[in-house]
């Protein structure tokens, strides 16, 4: 079965930064677009950004542009998020998903998120 | 940006349906998706291009979409449904995947 497992979630300070990991495995990771989507608090799910099989390309939501920066180690099997000027509204846990290997944009697994808290 | 509409809330007894809508600027032009959440655990895919479902999620969830509206059906809800639903398409305009606001289920 396919396995997400995020790591570096925690407490930083606003305007301090934060790099979360997803380390993937049984499946063939070099294969997938790959995403990241946040959940603040008690609110729904928000897709912050994803990346393509070789990293040639990249998305992001509107408020993390310019700084937030998603990247991949195809060798390692992993996934990025430079997260930068981190605001509290920031605050929320992050999952890594697997797009899926289909010409409609879903997201077939997720990992069990981590938790990243911005506050003073 | 693609603006997705859900209900916050709709509640259901055990045995009956419960139809949890999406709304949407021709909606029925778009694949739509849906997601069950239960709390504290990650989103899980339960159908996917309007109707269909992923292995091993139950012949009771069911998807149509048409028009401005999509909905999932859950036919027979159990109390194991009980969960907040996503609805999520792809903006082509902006190559963004949107989620909707989510919809509580309480199984009554």
């Amino acid at each position: 079965e396919v396995q997400l497992v995020e790591s570096g979630g925690g407490l930083v300070q606003p305007g301090g930064s934060l790099r979360l990991s997803c380390a993937a495995s049984k499946f063939t990771f070099t294969t997938y677009w790959m995403s990241w989507v946040r959940q603040a608090p008690g609110k729904g799910l928000e897709w912050v950004a994803n990346i393509k099989q070789d990293g040639s390309e990249k998305y992001y939501v509107d408020s993390v542009k310019g700084r937030f920066t998603v990247s991949r180690d195809n060798a390692k099997n992993s996934l990025y998020l430079q997260m930068n000027s981190l605001r509290a509204e920031d605050t929320a846990v992050y999952y890594c998903a697997r797009d899926a290997d289909s010409g409609s944009y879903f997201f077939d697994y997720w990992g069990q998120g981590t938790l990243v808290t911005v506050s003073s | 940006s693609y603006v997705l509409t859900q209900p916050p809330s709709v509640s259901e007894a055990p045995g009956q349906t419960a139809r949890i809508t999406c709304g949407g600027n021709n909606i029925g032009s778009k694949s739509v998706h849906w997601y069950q959440q239960k709390p504290g655990q990650a989103p899980v895919l339960v159908v996917y291009d309007d109707s269909d479902r992923p292995s091993g999620i139950p012949e009771r969830f069911s998807g149509s979409n048409s028009g401005n509206t999509a909905t999932l059906t859950i036919s027979r809800v159990e109390a194991g449904d009980e969960a907040d639903y996503y609805c999520q398409v792809w903006d082509s305009s902006s190559d963004h995947r949107v989620f909707g606001g989510g919809t509580k289920l309480t199984v009554l």
